[in-house]
C-alpha cells in the first residue's frame, strides 16, 4: 500500500531564509513522487516530480527535492523564500500504474516579511 | 493551451438537494480524474476515466455519487441527494499520458447546509 506523511502541517519562515518541507512515503514498489502547490483560490500546480532518474530533482520557482530511498523521504527545499511562496504544498506518491495519486495532508507555508 | 476548467467554483446547497459539478479537461487528454478534499483531510481519489470509460471508481464514497464523461470530453459529477459530509473541495485533473503528472483544475468548493 502507498501512503504519504507530511511531517509539518504549518511552516513559517522569514523572507530570504531557506525553506524545508518534509515528506516521508511508504510504497510497496519503486515510487514516483511529486510535489504540488496550491495558492489561494487556485488549482494544484505541479512543482516537480521524481520518476526514478536523478535523485535530486529541480522544479519551478527555485524549488528542489531529493529522493532518499534509505530514509523513504522526499523533502522539498528552497534556498531563499519569497513572499509569493506562501501557499499549501502537497507531497504525492503515485500508484504503480500512475492511475491514482496518494496525497499527504498538506503543509501550509507562511512567509513573513 | 487552456487548462482544466471546473464549474461552478462554489456551490452552496441544502441537504437533500442535487448538485452537478462539471469538469472540462485539456483538449486531447484522454485521462480524467476526480479527487476530493473534505475539511481537514487529505485529498483523496474518487475515480478515473479513460476517454468515456470508467477505469477505476474505487474511491467513490457511495451510490449517491454518479460520474459521467460524455463522448470522452467533459465530465460531470452528480451528488444526489447531498449530505452534510459531502462538503469539501472537488478537484478534477487530466493528463495525456499517465507518467506526465496531472493538470488540476481550481476545484469546486461544495458546501452542504
Amino acid at each position: 500500500a502507498q501512503s504519504v506523511t507530511q511531517l509539518d502541517s504549518h511552516v513559517s519562515v522569514s523572507e530570504g531564509t531557506p525553506v524545508l518541507l518534509r515528506c516521508n512515503y511508504s510504497s510497496s514498489y519503486s515510487p514516483s513522487l511529486f510535489w504540488y502547490v496550491q495558492h489561494p483560490n487556485k488549482g494544484l500546480q505541479l512543482l516537480l516530480k521524481y520518476t526514478s532518474a536523478a535523485t535530486l530533482v529541480k522544479g519551478i520557482n527555485g524549488f528542489e527535492a531529493e529522493f532518499k530511498k534509505s530514509e523513504t523521504s522526499f523533502h522539498l527545499t528552497k534556498p531563499s523564500a519569497h513572499m509569493s511562496d506562501a501557499a499549501e504544498y502537497f507531497c504525492v506518491v503515485s500508484s504503480y500504474n500512475f492511475n491514482k495519486f496518494y496525497f499527504g495532508s498538506g503543509t501550509k507555508l507562511n512567509v513573513k516579511p | 493551451e487552456a487548462g482544466v476548467t471546473q464549474f461552478p467554483s462554489h456551490s452552496v446547497i441544502e441537504k437533500g438537494q442535487t448538485v452537478t459539478l462539471r469538469c472540462d479537461p485539456i483538449s486531447g487528454h484522454d485521462n480524467l480524474y476526480w479527487y476530493r478534499r473534505v475539511m481537514g483531510k487529505e485529498i483523496k481519489f474518487l475515480l478515473h476515466f479513460v476517454k468515456e470509460s470508467k477505469q477505476d471508481e474505487s474511491g467513490m464514497p457511495n451510490n449517491r455519487f454518479l460520474a459521467e464523461r460524455t463522448g470522452g470530453t467533459y465530465s460531470t459529477l452528480k451528488v444526489q441527494p447531498a449530505e452534510l459530509e459531502d462538503s469539501g473541495v472537488y478537484f478534477c485533473a487530466s493528463s495525456a499520458g499517465r507518467t506526465n503528472g496531472y493538470t488540476f483544475g481550481s476545484g469546486t468548493r461544495l458546501t452542504v447546509v
